[in-house]
């Protein structure tokens, strides 16, 4: 299977502690994305990387967020000092910097925090 | 700051029925990207079809088909021949040349047997 992959795909954590999740977007793609999406809503905007660099990031991305892809390939976001707002669906998309541009997603990763 | 409203939050249709889910959006862009995404209970958001804002003629994709009405920006989503796989949430998204993807609250397709 050659799509975007994500780990774990579900994650349950006491308020306070740390998680991180991982992303492997789909080989080609250089351009990757995280989304947060809440029960019912669809998915929001907050970060994105092009290889290795971070080009933007939402307001949504407090300090206690924060996103790496080292190498232009897998990504991780880290989340510290998890609150219970925190709860979510973190998904990941990854595109091609040109051509069709269209984003593709993996199956996100659900956080429970308790 | 781009905007994009699904005004159905749930829709039913009769199994080999049609079914057409509304999506306006708010933008100052000429240049843009609009899609369709479909996602099923529990399982990942897949790409139902894209529409790039300079193509008048609007995208077709097997069952799916959009009506895309830019002056009025509007992008509705028929879907033909309504199958018990259609079932999902659908989510309309409009992307801009920043590459972020602003989508809409979702519209949840019942099908009926």
């Amino acid at each position: 299977d050659t799509g975007v992959s994500q780990d774990p795909r579900h994650k349950i954590t006491k308020r306070g502690q740390n998680v991180t999740f991982r992303c492997d977007p789909i080989s080609e793609h250089n351009r990757l994305y995280w989304y947060r999406q809440t029960l019912g809503q669809g998915p929001e905007f907050l970060t994105y990387f092009q290889n290795e660099a971070q080009l933007e990031k939402s307001r949504l991305l407090s300090d206690r967020f924060s996103a790496e892809r080292p190498k232009g390939s897998f990504s991780t976001l880290e989340i510290q000092r998890t609150e219970q707002g925190d709860s979510a669906m973190y998904l990941c998309a990854s595109s091609l910097e040109a051509g069709q541009e269209t984003q593709y997603f993996g199956p996100g990763t659900r956080l429970l925090v308790l | 700051a781009q905007t994009v409203t699904q005004s159905q939050p749930e829709m039913s249709v009769q199994e080999a029925e049609t079914v057409t889910l509304s999506c306006t959006y708010d933008t100052s862009e000429s240049d843009y990207y609009l899609f369709w995404y479909k996602q099923p209970p529990s399982r990942q958001m897949i790409l139902v079809i894209r529409q790039e804002a300079y193509k008048q003629q609007n995208a077709t994709e097997n069952r799916f088909s959009v009506n895309f009405q830019k002056a009025a920006k509007s992008f509705s989503l028929k879907i033909s021949d309504s199958q018990l796989g259609d079932a999902a949430m659908y989510f309309c998204a409009y992307r801009p040349n920043d590459y972020k993807l602003s989508f809409g609250a979702g519209t949840t397709v019942t099908v009926r047997a």
